[in-house]
């Protein structure tokens, strides 16, 4: 069965500082990896995907995230943060088959001024 | 506007009490899907539907049912509700199982 993992439960970055939110994934065949982003009171809003291709994937609002293989991750990284990024992010996975979409935990991002 | 909509957004019930959340969307697409958030656990997969008539269980079935019968609308149906199911819920809609999702504004259910 599929499963990811963000071992982050909070990351913390300045303004104007790059971020990164780290995803790990583990499935069975070729995954379909997801991020996707909450903000306060809100549903959850899609930023980017990887489903084959080029292993930078570019996203709404500035976002990428880079499918690495080897590594099994699909880390998020936004080159500058902004105050307005701060939110919970959802990594999520599945297999290429007909199989549920498994999502992790999330991390909740702190962008301070 | 493409939307995911649906009802209640706020419920608060007793154990044992039937209850119906709708979900329905107008964008014709064939892929829904129910999920329930719970702190420190994410979103977990409750059913999903690949189509009319078609459905799956996702991570979490127990204690629910879904239906199918038409393509705009997917009800999620909780026959007896239980404390433990309190949660905020998610409806989402797709292209396909393969594509993004794109959610609805959420029902927060509380069962006492």
């Amino acid at each position: 069965a599929q499963s990811v993992a963000q071992p982050e439960d909070q990351v913390n970055v300045a303004e104007g500082n790059p971020l990164t939110v780290k995803c790990t994934y583990s499935v069975s065949g070729n995954p379909y990896l997801f991020w996707y982003v909450q903000y306060p009171n809100r549903g959850l809003q899609f930023l980017l995907k990887y489903i084959t291709g080029d292993n930078l994937v570019k996203g709404s609002y500035g976002f990428e995230a880079e499918f690495n293989k080897s590594q099994t991750s699909f880390h998020l990284k936004k080159p500058s943060a902004l105050v307005s990024d701060s939110a919970l992010y959802f990594c999520a996975v599945r297999d290429s088959g007909n199989t549920p979409l498994v999502f992790g935990k999330g991390t909740r991002l702190s962008v301070i001024a | 506007e493409a939307q995911v909509t649906q009802n209640p957004r706020y419920l608060i019930t007793v154990t044992g009490k039937k209850l119906t959340v709708t979900c329905s969307q107008n964008m014709n697409h064939e892929y829904m899907s129910w999920y329930r958030q719970d702190p420190g656990l994410g979103l977990r997969q409750i059913y999903y539907s690949m189509n009319v008539e078609v459905t799956d269980k996702g991570d979490v079935p127990e204690g629910y049912k879904v239906s199918r019968k038409e393509k705009r609308n997917f009800p999620l149906i909780l026959e007896s509700p239980s404390p433990n199911q309190t949660s905020l819920y998610f409806c989402a809609r797709g292209t396909s199982g393969a594509n993004e999702q794109f959610f609805g504004p959420g029902t927060r259910l509380t069962v006492l």
